[in-house]
């Protein structure tokens, strides 16, 4: 089976721009959770999306939004780009059995750069 | 959630067991703790999560003390392709929250 696949792989963007990023989720799965990792730093968390509604949002700034489709893909669209949202960028889905317990498998990442 | 520390980087021996301690002095009776692994630039790879009971799979063991302040992760038989970012990570609700992990090199 296909794991969680993330498109496209690196992208450069300059300040003030916008950007769409996409994820796929692993089949059966209907949950994507969005992250954050800039270097030298562990993941943070941006978003949750399940069955099309947002679960759970991160502490990041209204610049940074996204969505999940009917087929449960997601894109994550952040505008005005500025230096310090060059980071990877990474999906998880998940198949969630119960609200406490979900193990999140991460797709490769996209990798921003900002100039 | 509960916060976690870990070391911030440890060495081990090519073969020998990799134990990799985590606290979670807050965790809260409903919390999992999950351990995923990084290797450079690459998404986080899922190990093994646990609630109260020690738990086993094809990569790894995890000990969690019987006050559930603590957890170590054990890799019984280390090697090179072993040497990443180890995450311990206590979760409860839809976050996960990574902290700066472990840096774990094998030592040939």
């Amino acid at each position: 089976d296909a794991g969680v696949t993330q498109s496209p792989t690196h992208l450069i963007k300059t300040r003030g721009q916008h950007v769409t990023l996409r994820c796929s989720p692993i089949s059966g799965h209907k949950s994507v959770s969005w992250y954050q990792q800039v270097l030298g730093q562990g993941p943070q968390f941006i978003f949750q999306y399940y069955e099309k509604e947002e679960r759970g949002r991160g502490n990041f700034p209204d610049r940074f939004s996204a969505r999940q489709f009917p087929n449960y893909s997601s894109e994550l669209n952040v505008n005005a780009l500025l230096l310090g949202d060059s980071a990877l960028y990474l999906c998880a889905s998940s198949f969630p059995r119960t609200v406490l317990q979900e193990t999140q498998y991460f797709g490769p990442g996209t990798r921003l750069l900002v100039l | 959630d509960a916060k976690t520390t870990q070391p911030t980087s440890m060495d081990c021996a090519e073969g020998r067991a990799a134990n990799l301690p985590c606290n979670h002095s807050t965790i809260s009776g409903n919390e999992y703790v999950y351990w995923y692994r990084q290797i450079h630039s690459q998404g986080p790879q899922y190990i093994i999560h646990g609630l109260k009971n020690n738990e086993t799979n094809e990569m790894a063991s995890l000990i969690i003390t019987e006050d559930r302040k603590s957890s170590t992760l054990i890799l019984p038989h280390a090697t090179l392709r072993d040497t990443a970012v180890y995450y311990c990570i206590a979760r409860t609700g839809n976050q996960f929250y990574f902290g700066t992990g472990t840096s774990l090199t094998v030592i040939p």
